[in-house]
């Protein structure tokens, strides 16, 4: 089973959506999570840290449910410059190996 | 400030050939990632250092793959020989090294083994 899985896509929605990404983790121990945003052909960049308590960046919304393992990110009022590919990434936090494990990502098409 | 810089961007190779990568992280960043990305998938890591020590290369095919970060500074990411199935883009990601930096790439190696 992978570290981290999401659900490929596409999702295909339109303009001013509200759209819901999930990913689970099997790894149980203590790790921070995150989710990037890779744009086609570009390389991934840091979208938000994600906290068990939630976290609020403007459209967009993180939440992680440490008691069923799963890692949320939700959209609102989509744009069409959202359109790209959404990377959900564990880093373990007691360790000195602290490199960012990704999920294979959920493409999303913002549609006019 | 600059980012992470690679090079070549693009490389495209016979199989058996051997190829090189090059990386310059950000300055003052002590950690530095190698990531391997086949088309539809997550990043993969295929190694981490911390300043020009290994910290992690065990998903690294070593029979081919060789890596290293001499001064602790830039880093060059080898295959010899290469295979078919080595197409891929390969990041390169810089963080300063402590407990919940983010990790910055770099626009990536995209390599096309025929």
């Amino acid at each position: 089973r992978k570290e981290v899985e999401q659900d490929p896509g596409p999702f295909n929605v339109p303009e001013g959506a509200t759209v819901a990404f999930n990913c689970t983790y099997s790894n149980s121990a203590s790790q921070s999570f995150f989710w990037y945003r890779q744009d086609c052909r570009k390389e991934p960049k840091l979208l938000m840290s994600v906290y068990s308590s939630g976290n609020e960046d403007g459209r967009f919304t993180a939440q992680l449910n440490r008691a069923s393992q799963y890692i949320s990110l939700l959209i609102r009022d989509s744009k069409l410059s959202d359109s790209a590919t959404y990377l959900c990434v564990g880093r373990p936090m007691d360790t000195g190996r602290r490199a960012l494990t990704f999920g294979s990502g959920t493409r999303l098409q913002v549609q006019p | 400030e600059a980012g992470v810089a690679q090079s070549p961007r693009y490389k495209i190779i016979e199989k058996r050939q051997s190829v090189a990568f090059w990386c310059n992280p950000i300055s003052g960043h002590a950690t530095l990632y190698w990531y391997q990305q086949i088309l539809g998938q997550g990043p993969k890591l295929l190694i981490q250092f911390q300043n020009n020590g290994v910290v992690d290369d065990s998903q690294l095919p070593k029979d081919r793959f060789s890596a290293e970060r001499l001064k602790g500074v830039d880093s060059t990411l080898k295959i010899q020989p290469a295979k078919l199935e080595d197409s891929a883009v390969y990041l390169c990601a810089s963080s300063p090294g402590w407990l919940g930096t983010e990790a910055f790439f770099g626009q990536g190696t995209r390599l096309t083994v025929v």
